[in-house]
């Protein structure tokens, strides 16, 4: 059992150069979120999808665009990067929203936009 | 205020120790409550999900106090393989809101 899959793992990108970051989940989960982690911050939302054909913004939405591809899948673009978007990027799933219902989380993908 | 503020930590705590975290939460409408571990340079995983009379997973021991918006997580008889951060994860119920602490370092120490 897989859990979430990100994939890359790790990237370096120059200022305005574009990238997919890709999120798999198998679980059958209904919500998927993208976050992002920096030193201080705790993690932050970027964008969520409640369910397959629906996204909306966190808290941290500027310079990114997402696709929630099926059920499976939810990608994360940024079409021009920027140092400031160096950081370590997090894919998450749950089950459902409501009480009690936790998040499971991919291993990460480490992104650096020099 | 942040929403969601923890101890700052570090702690270092020699093994065998107990230890407790803190976590206030500034929302009043918050509706559940985790404790997450995250290893360095590795996900966040769930480590215990809080519930309102509070609860134990062996040597782990997680309360809520509403009145006072306060979580706390307590870890008996510290092991090695409990250094990591922990965060405090507060969800309001609606929607995607999780919001997280910036974490509390642990370290135990031989």
């Amino acid at each position: 059992n897989a859990g979430v899959t990100q994939t890359p793992k790790f990237q370096v990108l120059k200022t305005g150069q574009s990238m997919t970051l890709q999120c798999a989940q198998d679980m059958n989960h209904n919500s998927m979120y993208w976050y992002r982690q920096d030193p201080g911050m705790g993690l932050r939302l970027i964008y969520y999808s409640a369910s397959e054909g629906t996204t909306d913004k966190g808290e941290v939405p500027n310079g990114y665009n997402v696709s929630r591809l099926n059920k499976r899948e939810f990608s994360l673009r940024l079409e021009s990067a920027a140092p400031s978007q160096t950081s370590v990027y997090f894919c998450a799933s749950s089950d459902k929203t409501g009480a009690l219902i936790p998040l499971h989380f991919g291993n990460g993908t480490r992104l650096t936009v020099t | 205020r942040k929403e969601v503020e923890q101890d700052p930590g570090p702690f270092n705590v020699p093994e065998g120790a107990t230890v407790a975290f803190n976590c206030t939460y500034s929302n009043s409408a918050s509706q559940s409550f985790f404790w997450y571990r995250q290893d360095c340079r590795k996900e966040p995983k769930l480590l215990m999900s809080v519930y309102s009379s509070g609860n134990e997973d062996g040597r782990f021991t997680a309360q809520l106090n509403r009145a006072s918006q306060y979580i706390s997580l307590l870890i008996r008889d510290s092991k090695l393989s409990d250094s990591a951060t922990y965060l405090c994860v507060v969800n309001n119920g609606y929607g995607q809101n999780f919001v997280f602490g910036p974490g509390t370092r642990l370290s135990v120490l031989p």
